[in-house]
Formats: structure tokens, sequence, C-alpha cells
């Protein structure tokens, strides 16, 4: 069955540190698209980023970063340098072939970066 | 020019009130989702279609029932309104799927607020 675990419930840092969100996964399906969502206080879901399953290359974009690996079912999301607008929560989601039609949400990590 | 939007953005009632919550996508997705966000920010799907019909119902009350007019749209309409249906309501929609060996994101409407007193 699928599952998507995001242990961290809460995380404060200060502005400029980096932070790692966790997300760990399972699914018994070969092809799954993984994704991470940012809701700010405002209460909009904001799109991050799609991976796919045969696609473990890490990626990159501004202070994001994100790092796939397979062979431990994680999907962990990094922000170097945080800033203020960062706190949010954040989300992991998983749809599987199985599952198609379904986005299945981790619980949620919360993360207040203090000034 | 909003991709998915649903109407309304907050919604206060009484218990044992009928309400319904309109979505509309303009992306010319094939699939739209109603979700449904509880206290604690858990994000539970409550139904999914696909090309107008109904592929996912996540044992939810059937005093809630979607309706699918065409591809584009998705209202949800609840009976008998309930305190413990207190929630933000999103609709989202994608296109593809993990079986078709591609999918998009799901795009999620702003959300409706829905207060039951």
């Amino acid at each position: 069955a699928q599952k998507v675990t995001q242990a961290q419930t809460e995380i404060s840092v200060v502005e400029k540190e980096d932070v790692t969100l966790d997300c760990v996964y399972e699914t018994r399906d070969t092809t799954y698209y993984l994704f991470w969502y940012k809701q700010p206080p405002s209460g909009e879901l904001v799109f991050l980023i799609r991976r796919n399953s045969f696609d473990e290359q890490n990626e990159i974009s501004g202070r994001y970063s994100w790092n796939f690996q397979k062979s431990t079912s994680s999907f962990n999301f990094t922000i170097t340098a945080s800033q203020v607008v960062d706190s949010a929560v954040y989300f992991c989601a998983l749809s599987e072939a199985e599952g198609t039609y379904k986005y299945i949400f981790g619980t949620g990590t919360r993360l207040k970066v203090l000034a | 020019d909003t991709a998915v939007s649903q109407t309304p953005k907050y919604l206060v009632t009484q218990m044992g009130n009928d309400k319904s919550i309109k979505c509309e996508q303009n992306l010319g997705h094939d699939t739209m989702y109603w979700y449904k966000q509880d206290s604690k920010k858990f994000l539970k799907i409550m139904f999914s279609y696909n090309n107008k019909e109904l592929i996912i119902n996540e044992t939810v009350p059937n005093r809630f029932s979607p309706k699918s007019p065409d591809k584009a749209h998705l209202n949800l309409h609840i009976n008998s309104l309930e305190l413990g249906d207190s929630a933000v309501y999103f609709c989202a929609s994608s296109q593809g799927g993990a079986a078709l060996g591609s999918l998009t994101e799901a795009f999620f409407g702003q959300g409706t607020r829905l207060t039951v007193v």
C-alpha cells in the first residue's frame, strides 16, 4: 500500500541556516511520481517539484534542492540559507501506477524560520 | 487567469443545512479531485473524477455528492452539514496518470474554508 511519512512535525531554524525536510515513501510500484508542495500561512498549495521514479537525478533550484534516493525510499528537500518567507507547511506527496488518479500526501512539516 | 478556481472562498453555515462548492479548471485537464484538509493540516483525498467519471470515492459519507457536468467542472454538494465537516476543501486537477507513464502535478484551487456552527 502507498504511504508517505514526514516524521518531522515542526522544525524551527534561525534565518540563514540550512534545513532539510525528510520524506519517506512506501510503494510496491516501479512507476510512481513524487512531489513537494508548500502551503504558506495564506493557505494556498504551491507546487515545488515533481520527480518520476525513473529519474534519480538530484535537482537544485535556487536555494532549494531535492535528494531522491530509491535505495532508501526517500525524497528529501533542503532549503539553503533559509529566509523568513520560507516559513510554511511543506508536504511531500506520492502518486503511483496502482493508485492512479490519487495523490497521497504526507502529514506535512511546519517550518518556522526565525529572524 | 486562474487555473483552478473554486467558490466560495469562505462558507459559514448552520448544522443541518445543505451547501455546495463549485470548482472549475481552465487547464484542459482530464482529472479533477476534491481533497479535505482538517485542522491538523492533514490532506485527504475524497473523490477523483476522470473524464467526468467517478474513479475514487474514499469512504466519504454519502451526504457528500460530487457532480461533474463536464471535464472542466467538479462541484461538491454537502447535505445535512455536521460540525465535523468543518475543514478546508480543495479542488484540484491534473493530466495523465502514473500508470500511463506521464503525470502532471496536481493544480489546486485556493480552497474553501467551511465552518459549520
